[in-house]
């Protein structure tokens, strides 16, 4: 099974400037997750979809991040404009719908983003 | 979501078993006890999960008390590769699958 899928792996870009990365799901999986990891830091959850609807974006900073998910399946993440603290990793990750049920998340690989 | 609380590092000998804690006094009744690892550069790799139950599968066993309030995931037989940082996560509050990372442990296995 095809796991998922992110991209670009890296990206260097200055302040002020915008940046999009993209994910694309495990076929099948509802559930999709985007993830903020500050070096040393454990990844931070910034958004969660189920399907094309968001179900949490408490810790998104919406001011300058967006994120979509068209027809449920890819997604992106977009920064408008950057700021240095944004250098990070951004990860995705998806999982099957469950309900009250258990299921495990797979992730990508991440994408890194320099900020300068 | 469960707050959960793990030592910040721990070493293990090359082939003993790795035995890491972790505190999840707050979590209800019907949030699973998910542990995740990751190793440098890569994305968390899923472990092991349970509810109530002690858990085993092919990479870990997953001991949880009786209370529900702390459990253990079990390396059986340790190697340079398993070198990580480990997650312990409580989860699916809310009627939905939620992974909220804590700080992990980061276990280093020594030759």
């Amino acid at each position: 099974e095809a796991g998922v899928a992110q991209s670009p792996r890296y990206k260097i870009i200055e302040k002020r400037q915008s940046v999009a990365f993209w994910c694309n799901p495990i076929s099948g999986h509802a559930t999709l997750y985007w993830y903020q990891q500050i070096l040393g830091q454990g990844p931070k959850l910034l958004i969660q979809f189920q399907n094309n609807g968001v179900v949490d974006d408490s810790q998104l900073p919406k001011d300058r991040f967006s994120a979509e998910r068209l027809k449920g399946v890819d997604s992106t993440l977009k920064i408008q404009p950057a700021k240095l603290e944004d250098s990070a990793v951004y990860l995705c990750a998806s999982s099957l719908l469950s309900g009250l049920s258990s299921t495990e998340a797979f992730f990508g690989q991440g994408t890194r983003l320099t900020v300068v | 979501d469960a707050k959960t609380t793990q030592p910040p590092s721990m070493d293990c000998a090359e082939g003993r078993a790795a035995n890491l804690p972790c505190n999840h006094s707050t979590i209800s009744g019907n949030e699973y006890v998910y542990w995740y690892r990751q190793i440098h550069s890569q994305g968390p790799q899923y472990i092991i999960h349970g509810l109530k139950n002690n858990e085993t599968n092919e990479m870990a066993s997953l001991i949880i008390t009786e209370d529900r309030k702390s459990s253990t995931l079990i390396l059986p037989h340790a190697t340079l590769r398993d070198t990580a940082v480990y997650y312990c996560i409580g989860g699916n509050s809310g009627g939905y699958q939620k992974v909220t990372f804590g700080t992990g442990t980061k276990l280093q296995v020594i030759p």
